[in-house]
């Protein structure tokens, strides 16, 4: 059974540091891309960016909006997704998925973790 | 980047009734488009992919269509757990973005 668990959520005041964590399990994990979209409290989903699978080198991609300040990492050793979020904003606060990335779509899905920036 | 239009905004429709959900892509994307169902307070969940291609377990009362730049999706026979919010996403190069959403309520 695919899972996919995330943590690290909380408050955070704006200029901090997070880093949140998505545990996978029930699939070869290097073998596919893992995205991070998050979703503000009663709006609309916002993919934030990937990072690939082994064959494509792990680089990654960013959205605009978080890009030098968000940064995609992964332990393949532990089958573990990282998103290290810095220089925190009030904007940033939502709920944050990290999901499977197959080709034609986000296949599985967390249950999310929710950050709050605030002072 | 590529622009994705959901219309309408939010709909409200009865148990039985078919409703008919669209997704505008500001330049073409052959078929590279998903759809996913997301439930209050639960997370996203694929429901067609390839715009037409139903994910696993998904229901045939769903049903995804178009190509290039309009693309719709059809729920025949609401059911009860079918009210919720839809989204549509690209799949054609980086970011995928997502459009704004359709919210599905009971009338």
């Amino acid at each position: 059974e695919v899972k996919l668990v995330e943590s690290g959520g909380g408050l955070v005041q704006p200029g901090g540091s997070l880093r949140l964590s998505c545990a996978t399990s029930g699939f070869t994990f290097t073998d596919y891309y893992m995205s991070w979209v998050r979703q503000p409290p009663g709006k609309a989903l916002e993919w934030l960016g990937f990072i690939r699978n082994k064959a494509n080198g792990y680089t990654t991609e960013y959205s605009a909006s978080v890009k030098g300040r968000f940064t995609i990492s992964r332990d393949n050793s532990q089958s573990i997704l990282y998103l290290q979020m810095n220089t925190l904003r009030a904007e940033d606060s939502a709920t944050y998925y990290c999901a499977r990335d197959k080709y034609y779509g986000l296949d599985y899905w967390g249950q999310g973790t929710t950050l709050t920036v605030s002072s | 980047d590529i622009q994705m239009t959901q219309s309408p905004a939010s709909l409200s429709a009865s148990v039985g009734e078919t409703v008919t959900i669209t997704c505008r892509a500001s330049e073409n994307i052959y078929s590279y488009l998903a759809w996913y169902q997301q439930k209050q307070g639960k997370s996203p969940q694929l429901l067609v992919y390839n715009a037409k291609t139903l994910a696993e377990g998904v229901p045939s009362r769903f049903s995804g269509s178009g190509s290039g730049t309009q693309f719709s999706l059809k729920i025949n026979s609401l059911q009860p757990e079918d009210f919720g919010s839809y989204y549509c996403q690209h799949h054609y190069g980086t970011p995928p973005t997502f459009g704004g959403g359709t919210k599905l309520e009971i009338k």
